[in-house]
């Protein structure tokens, strides 16, 4: 166990549907990352949360968006899904300048 | 373009020798050079991190060294073992107002008994 948590670990949905993927970071960081993970593209940062505020921004689409809250929690939320979309997506946090701890990932698949 | 490049998508080494992974970056000035370690269907765990000052960093069997001037970090695992056949992923973070970890695609290392 990581410290990282990730919710749901898989899902299945289809074309057109909204998911949320929900994150709670180790205790004590105050960053929280989300990348997305699929065979053809590697680790692709998402976006990045900070103590609430979004700190950095990456490749992410605008059907996606995220937000964390006042308990640091993070929750990434995927709407109007594509097949596309299918890939397993990856929570991380860190205290600061240091290895990021990542979570065990969610699943997601679209039909 | 910036790019990050690990030497092989595969590499298979015999069981005691030492495995080295090469990571090659162009247009990055990175502050910081993380290696990960990653098994098929879970998360990137963190191995070693070394600073754009530094030239190595060891941990037990692990070595990882950084010349900004090649731009390039090399990473070895000495005495391999099967259990550390995964594949290992380099990671660059700037210190450009923000801390987003850029990952390489990764090197799917085999360790043959």
């Amino acid at each position: 166990d990581s410290g990282v948590t990730q919710t749901p670990k898989h899902l299945i949905t289809a074309t057109g549907q909204r998911v949320t993927l929900r994150c709670s970071p180790r205790s004590g960081d105050l960053s929280v990352y989300w990348y997305q993970q699929s065979l053809d593209q590697g680790l692709q940062f998402l976006i990045q949360y900070y103590n609430g505020e979004e700190r950095a921004k990456g490749n992410i689409l605008e059907r996606f968006s995220a937000q964390q809250f006042p308990d640091l929690h993070s929750e990434l939320n995927l709407s109007s899904l594509e097949l596309g979309d299918s890939a397993l997506y990856f929570c991380a946090s860190s205290v600061g300048a240091g290895g990021y701890t990542f979570g065990s990932g969610t699943r997601l698949t679209v039909v | 373009s910036q790019k990050i490049e690990q030497n092989s998508e595969a590499l298979n080494i015999q069981e005691g020798k030492t495995a080295t992974l090469t990571c090659n970056y162009t247009n990055y000035s990175p502050a910081y050079l993380q290696w990960y370690r990653q098994d098929p269907g879970r998360g990137p765990v963190f191995l070693l991190l070394i600073r754009e000052n530094e030239k190595e960093k060891r941990k037990e069997r692990l070595k990882v060294t950084f010349d900004t001037t090649l731009k390039q970090s090399l990473f070895h695992i000495t005495a391999s073992q099967p259990a550390d056949s995964a594949t290992y992923l380099c990671a660059l973070e700037t210190n450009f107002g923000n801390e987003k970890l850029t990952f390489g695609t990764g090197t799917r290392l085999t360790i043959i008994p």
